[in-house]
């Protein structure tokens, strides 16, 4: 079945600094979704990813997906303490279930 | 609007016993899907439902089953609980025609641990 791998597992950065997650998949994506998990919460939609090449932004968040349509990454620039959580990337196997990644932890040192 | 909503939010159960979970989809959500989150990693379908019936299963035993009532509400069922089945479960509904080319919201889950 599809795979989705994310890199790094953790990340701990000062506060002000950048920070980039990525995802990779086995096959070729039809969307890519990313979810943000606070500690002791649930996934949280952030953005969802559609065209190849394509490139959103929200305030300090910059999310693109790959020409391919098969990585994608995350890139948060001046991190700050709200930025704390998981971030899981996820894509669509057929028409039943989105796999998710297994999530970049980022933790921050104020 | 209320999101979507998972009872109970916490659980403890016994080796062998049998546990069920419930979720109720945001409104006018027809799809909803269940997964499990172990700690530490990202979460794993279950299943998912749509219009009452099952549009697709995850690599889980037959222990764990679910089911889609006419209002969309949805409930999942493990019989015979393994410790391995302590986990968050997570629902999510979403508001299209049961793909995912539109975003997931999830319940806040029910945090299982199985002694």
């Amino acid at each position: 079945g599809q795979q989705v791998m994310q890199i790094p597992q953790y990340q701990h950065v000062q506060e002000g600094e950048d920070f980039t997650t990525y995802c990779n998949s086995s096959t070729t994506l039809s969307n890519i979704q990313w979810y943000k998990q606070r500690p002791g919460g649930h996934p949280v939609f952030l953005i969802q990813l559609v065209k190849s090449g394509e490139v959103k932004k929200q305030k300090r968040l910059t999310f693109q997906f790959g020409e391919a349509k098969k990585n994608s990454s995350l890139h948060i620039t001046a991190t700050q303490t709200t930025d704390v959580g998981t971030y899981f990337c996820a894509g669509p196997e057929g028409a039943q279930k989105l796999v998710f990644g297994q999530g970049t932890r980022l933790t921050i040192n104020p | 609007d209320a999101g979507v909503t998972q009872s109970p939010t916490h659980l403890i159960k016994t080796r062998g016993q049998q546990v069920t979970l419930r979720c109720s989809p945001i409104s006018g959500h027809k799809s909803v899907s269940w997964y499990q989150q172990v700690l530490g990693q990202g979460p794993q379908f279950i299943f998912q439902y749509y219009e009452k019936e099952e549009r697709g299963r995850g690599n889980f035993p037959d222990r764990f089953s679910a089911r889609q009532f006419p209002n969309y509400s949805s409930e999942l069922n493990v019989n015979a609980l393994l410790l391995g089945d302590s986990a968050l479960y997570l629902c999510a509904s979403s508001g299209g025609q049961g793909g995912w080319d539109t975003e997931a919201f999830f319940g806040q889950g029910t945090r299982l641990t199985v002694v």
